[in-house]
């Protein structure tokens, strides 16, 4: 079954530290996102990458961080220096040619609260 | 500045009746146009999209329309079902755009047996 994995679904971590979320697919895309929803809000576009190891800030970048050092995987830290981290963290992917070019599918996101 | 508007926050309809859900977008430079349905908690899931050179697309019982000169958008969904309770997105992208997708803020449809 191809699709994406995030993990872990829930996430606890105190004030001042690091975290960094998991993001796997298997459908060969090449194009992965991070989103981050707060409640009654649409999702915001935190960073993006269209290939191995490039990838681009979005609109909220800031104490964020990515890397993508396999296609597979882009992985998400969320540093102590993201002044409101506690939210639900979205990863989506999507083929950049070819009959779905454009339409991205998600993973079952991740909680993050910051204690 | 918000590219794409869901003014309604929250929609409710009867069991078997029609649920209406709108967006609006600014940029005219979006060619492509996806709904995604999300439940508390999880991912969404995509529900059906339209290209700038159609005005319609159906699938099953959802139908979207859009309205290029308007700048609007619309998902229809016939019969609705208590299923489809769930918190319902827009997004639009531009070619050339690195296949980024701007969403609306949503809205939830609520679907009363």
């Amino acid at each position: 079954d191809g699709g994406i994995t995030q993990s872990p679904k829930y996430l606890f971590r105190k004030e001042g530290q690091n975290v960094t979320l998991s993001c796997e697919q298997n459908l060969n895309h090449d194009a992965m996102y991070w989103y981050r929803q707060d409640p009654g809000q649409g999702l915001r576009l935190i960073y993006y990458s269209q290939i191995v190891n490039d990838f681009q800030k979005g609109d909220i970048a800031e104490g964020y961080s990515v890397s993508r050092e396999k296609k597979e995987s882009f992985p998400l830290t969320v540093t102590s220096a993201q002044k409101n981290p506690t939210a639900f963290y979205l990863c989506a992917s999507s083929a950049l040619a070819g009959a779905r070019f454009g339409t991205q599918y998600f993973g079952p996101g991740t909680r993050l609260t910051v204690l | 500045d918000q590219q794409v508007k869901q003014n309604s926050p929250s929609l409710s309809v009867q069991e078997g009746r029609i649920s209406i859900l709108n967006c609006d977008y600014t940029n005219s430079m979006f060619d492509y146009f996806l709904w995604y349905k999300k439940y508390p908690a999880e991912g969404p899931t995509f529900l059906i999209s339209i290209s700038s050179i159609k005005d319609k697309n159906e699938d099953g019982r959802f139908t979207v329309f859009l309205n290029k000169s308007a700048k609007h958008l619309s998902l229809h969904i016939v019969p609705s079902q208590p299923g489809d309770s769930a918190v319902y997105f827009c997004a639009a992208s531009a070619t050339g755009n690195t296949g980024k997708l701007i969403f609306g803020q949503g809205t939830t449809l609520q679907v009363k047996p």
